[in-house]
């Protein structure tokens, strides 16, 4: 079916990395912008970061600038979430998200992966 | 940044209630508000976007309406599986893209 699913997360330490996938299942994933967006358990959402279709644009929330990078790679149907410099306060469930092309600049998610947790602690 | 406020915060409410929420933006975001549910250790679930349209597949008891700072979301009458916590979103002119703190909703 239609579907997103996440993998890579983890524990790591404070200042370590770690890549996050994202593969998409039964639908044209070249024709979404996507996005990644996290949660700290018991807690609200947080978006983290957008890329267009192409991979041409990226934006990121400002708590991630200059230490994630997200890309993706269309032949494989698959975005990622490069993760740098990592701190306790990344810790949280981390979700793709999906835009659909007649969202128009809403920006609403119409289909969401399961999430993949990160923990990031000494 | 575009600050979201949900309230109430918290809800507690019968099967057959009508239920409404309301999120409130720090400027005016014109219809550019969505509305998402979320279930214990589930991914949310878009409910309405653009303020006021109805997503494919989701019950026509939900309902959204408001525009400019002011916005609501109205469950028509509640049904057991919507005890959930509810979330809006602003995608208003440029990012961030911003939620509202969540409100759980609960029976009595």
């Amino acid at each position: 079916q239609v579907q997103l699913v996440e993998s890579g997360g983890g524990v790591v330490q404070p200042g370590r990395s770690l890549r996050l996938s994202c593969e998409a299942s039964r639908f044209t994933f070249s024709s979404y912008s996507m996005h990644w967006v996290r949660q700290v358990s018991g807690k609200g959402l947080e978006w983290v970061a957008v890329i267009s279709s192409a991979g041409t644009v990226q934006y990121y929330a400002d708590s991630v600038k200059g230490r994630f990078t997200i890309s993706r790679d269309n032949s494989k149907n698959t975005l990622y979430l490069q993760m740098d410099s990592l701190r306790v306060e990344d810790t949280a469930v981390y979700y793709c998200a999906r835009e659909p092309p007649a969202a128009h600049n809403h920006w609403y998610f119409d289909l969401w992966g399961r999430g993949t947790p990160v923990t990031v602690s000494s | 940044d575009i600050q979201m406020t949900q309230s109430p915060s918290s809800l507690s409410a019968s099967v057959g209630d009508r239920v409404t929420i309301t999120c409130r933006a720090s400027q005016s975001i014109n219809n550019y508000l969505n509305w998402y549910q979320q279930k214990p250790g589930k991914a949310p679930n878009l409910l309405i976007y653009a303020a006021s349209n109805l997503q494919s597949g989701v019950p026509s008891r939900f309902s959204g309406s408001g525009s400019g700072t002011d916005f609501t979301l109205t469950i028509s009458s509640l049904q057991p599986e919507d005890f959930a916590t509810y979330y809006c979103q602003q995608s208003y002119n440029s990012f961030p893209i911003t939620f509202g703190q969540g409100t759980r909703l609960e029976i009595k």
